[in-house]
């Protein structure tokens, strides 16, 4: 299994510009999360889904914007970049809605908007 | 709401050392707690867990007990290598809340010298 993977690992736009973080999954997990991570303020959830067709907002969802189509993909749009987004985006997933399950975590995408 | 206070780095400690990372929470009811350990470059990934209290986590030779009474989770290791080098967060996922939504701490990085 490749776990949780995420394209690109770096990426950099200008403000205004528009795009979308890639987020997969082959394990089966029914839930998904995005998370950004900013020096001294850990990681903050933005969107999460409980299934395929269900999303909802987490604690900093503004600006972005998420769909899920399927179980295995969770894409993350941006769309109309500002310098604020710039920041590490982290995919994770978990197997069920059990408290006590762990989340797997991507690698990570990197992005910079000037 | 829920909300997780580590304590902050950087922490830097020799080889073989004693290391302790405080964690405290405030949530209700029942929450799973996690130590969650990031190595440079990398994605997040669970380093131990607790899903009751006076449960204890342990894993590569670190622990953490659930503390209710002190609503606490401190992580610590006996004697840490250099290897153990890399950000360490807290988090917990709330009794309501399940595993798609963790609430991390700031994240404590610790240097492991020769």
């Amino acid at each position: 299994n490749a776990g949780v993977t995420q394209t690109p690992k770096f990426q950099v736009l200008k403000t205004g510009q528009s795009m979308t973080l890639q987020c997969a999954q082959d394990m089966n997990h029914e839930y998904m999360s995005w998370y950004r991570q900013d020096p001294g303020m850990g990681l903050r959830l933005i969107h999460y889904s409980v299934g395929a067709g269900i999303t909802d907002q987490g604690e900093v969802p503004n600006g972005y914007n998420v769909s899920r189509s399927t179980t295995e993909d969770f894409p993350l749009r941006l769309l109309s970049a500002a310098p604020s987004q710039t920041s590490v985006y982290f995919c994770a997933s978990s197997y069920r809605r059990d408290s006590g399950r762990e989340q797997f975590f991507g690698p990570g995408t990197r992005l910079t908007v000037l | 709401g829920n909300s997780v206070t580590q304590m902050e780095g950087p922490v830097t400690l020799s080889e073989e050392a004693f290391l302790t990372i405080n964690c405290t929470y405030t949530a209700t009811g029942y929450p799973s707690l996690f130590w969650y350990v990031q190595y440079p470059g990398e994605g997040l990934q669970l380093l131990l867990k607790a899903t009751k209290a006076d449960d204890k986590g342990s894993n590569k030779g670190f622990e953490a007990t659930y503390r209710k009474e002190t609503t606490s989770f401190h992580l610590e290791k006996g004697s840490v290598q250099v290897s153990d080098s890399a950000v360490y967060f807290c988090a917990l996922s709330g009794e309501k809340g399940g595993s798609e939504k963790l609430v991390f701490g700031k994240g404590t990085k610790l240097t492991v010298n020769p």
